[in-house]
């Protein structure tokens, strides 16, 4: 089985810019979640995605935002980039929207702001 | 407050060495869930254990332990025999019964196993 793939790997972006980055799950996972890792902060939940619906969501500026497809694939979308944006942005796949699930994450995006 | 907190930001030990990750958790809540996973230097997180707050029995798997106790609020990691693969960052996070897939991680502890 396929794990969770995440796209593009690396991405260089100038302040101002908006960016999109995409998340596939494993096949058959509906709930899809996002954190931003960084030295400073650690890992921080973004929200989370199930069968389309956002169904919880951090505590983040209104200029990230997401969505999730049919397929259960998800993008999330990051609009004037600030530098503190700089991050690795992690997606999680899980089965079902259990809280006591385990969480299959992906190899992350890490995106830098110039 | 819902918090994670690792208090060893660096750990480094000697091969075969004996090493433990502190994890101490807040919450009011009386249904939640811990998590440790391991963060190689790839990035990707990977999942070791988890735990209900309704279960304190301790884990052993391989080199591996965990003591779960509601009295302290800790949920700690016992690597035995370290070996140099087990060089990464491990993570406790927690979640609860009505935020769905959402974790709540403690900073981290970087563990340096040297041959």
């Amino acid at each position: 089985k396929a794990g969770v793939t995440q796209t593009p790997r690396y991405l260089i972006k100038t302040r101002g810019q908006q960016v999109t980055l995409s998340c596939s799950p494993i096949s058959g996972h509906r709930s899809v979640s996002w954190y931003q890792q960084t030295p400073g902060q650690g890992l921080q939940f973004l929200f989370e995605y199930f069968s389309e619906t956002q169904r919880n969501k951090g505590n983040f500026p209104g200029r990230f935002s997401g969505r999730q497809f049919s397929n259960s694939r998800s993008e999330m979308n990051v609009s004037t980039l600030e530098l503190g944006d700089s991050a690795l942005y992690l997606c999680a796949s899980s089965g079902d929207r259990s809280s006591y699930n385990e969480q299959f994450f992906g190899p992350g995006t890490r995106l830098t702001v110039l | 407050a819902q918090k994670v907190t690792q208090a060893q930001t660096e750990i480094s030990v000697v091969e075969k060495e004996d090493v433990t990750l502190d994890c101490v958790y807040e919450t009011r809540d009386t249904t939640y869930y811990l998590f440790w996973y391991k963060q190689p230097p790839s990035g990707e997180l990977v999942f070791l254990i988890r735990r209900n707050s309704f279960d304190e029995q301790n884990e052993i798997s391989g080199r591996y332990s965990w003591n779960f106790q509601k009295s302290t609020s800790s949920f700690n990691f016992t690597i035995t025999a370290s070996q140099v693969v087990d060089s990464a960052v491990y993570f406790c996070a927690l979640s609860f019964y009505n935020q769905g897939g959402k974790l709540i991680f403690g900073q981290g502890t970087e563990l340096s196993v040297k041959p």
